[in-house]
């Protein structure tokens, strides 16, 4: 059974700074894994999807790598602005889409 | 993009009462539907797969008669809570897949169900 689990579950950085999330699984025998961002009391926003051959995907200030043989993927954001504050969450797919257990991130003006 | 609706956003009911809720893929068909359930605080977690046409498949743990899914076309899915209680309140969310041999999954906004 796939297991995803992310560090750290909150996560508070002064607004301008770099910050890396983590997200890591069990079963290595995944389609894709997928980032996405929640504001409180609203849906998904998917933000990058990367499929198993690919090492990286970036889009603007974000850059997600996987690392499947170990079973690790991190989520990079540059220069981080208030409006970054939400949840972010990983979720990996193998047939179906099991998530982490996400990060709340709070971006301090 | 793809996108998916979800009606209604948000739901009041009474304990005892059934509420149905609506999937819909806008520009695309899904051939697969999924519906997730997202307790305060928590990660979504999968109740059950839909396939169009077919009897869907249930989680573990997921009552398959008090949650009734039904994906009679390529492009809506309805879950119903049937008899819903206060533990039933929750943040209910779908996703819809395009084909056989496509993984990505898009989501609809979520759908907030709040059982007095």
């Amino acid at each position: 059974k796939q297991e995803v689990t992310q560090i750290p579950a909150a996560l508070s950085v002064p607004e301008g700074e770099n910050l890396v999330l983590n997200c890591s699984f069990t079963d290595s025998a995944i389609y894709n894994l997928q980032w996405f961002r929640q504001d409180p009391g609203k849906g998904l926003t998917s933000l990058l999807l990367i499929q198993s051959s690919q090492r990286e995907q970036t889009s603007g200030r974000l850059n997600a790598s996987l690392d499947k043989s170990s079973g690790r993927s991190t989520l990079y954001i540059a220069a981080s602005q208030p409006g970054d504050s939400a949840t972010y969450l990983c979720a990996v797919d193998n047939e179906k889409l099991t998530f982490g257990t996400g990060t709340r991130l709070t971006i301090i003006p | 993009g793809a996108v998916v609706s979800q009606h209604p956003s948000r739901v009041i009911c009474k304990s005892g009462t059934s509420v149905k809720i609506e999937c819909r893929s806008l520009d695309f068909q899904a051939t697969t539907m999924f519906w997730y359930r997202q307790f305060p605080k928590q990660s979504l977690m999968l109740m059950a797969t839909s396939n169009e046409g077919s009897k869907a498949t249930y989680e573990q743990g997921v009552e398959k008669d008090k949650f009734l899914i039904n994906h009679a076309s390529l492009t809506l899915s309805t879950l119903t809570v049937t008899s819903a209680h206060p533990e039933d309140s929750s943040f209910y969310i779908c996703s819809a897949r395009a084909g056989t041999g496509a993984h990505e999954q898009f989501f609809g906004p979520g759908t907030r169900l709040t059982v007095l």
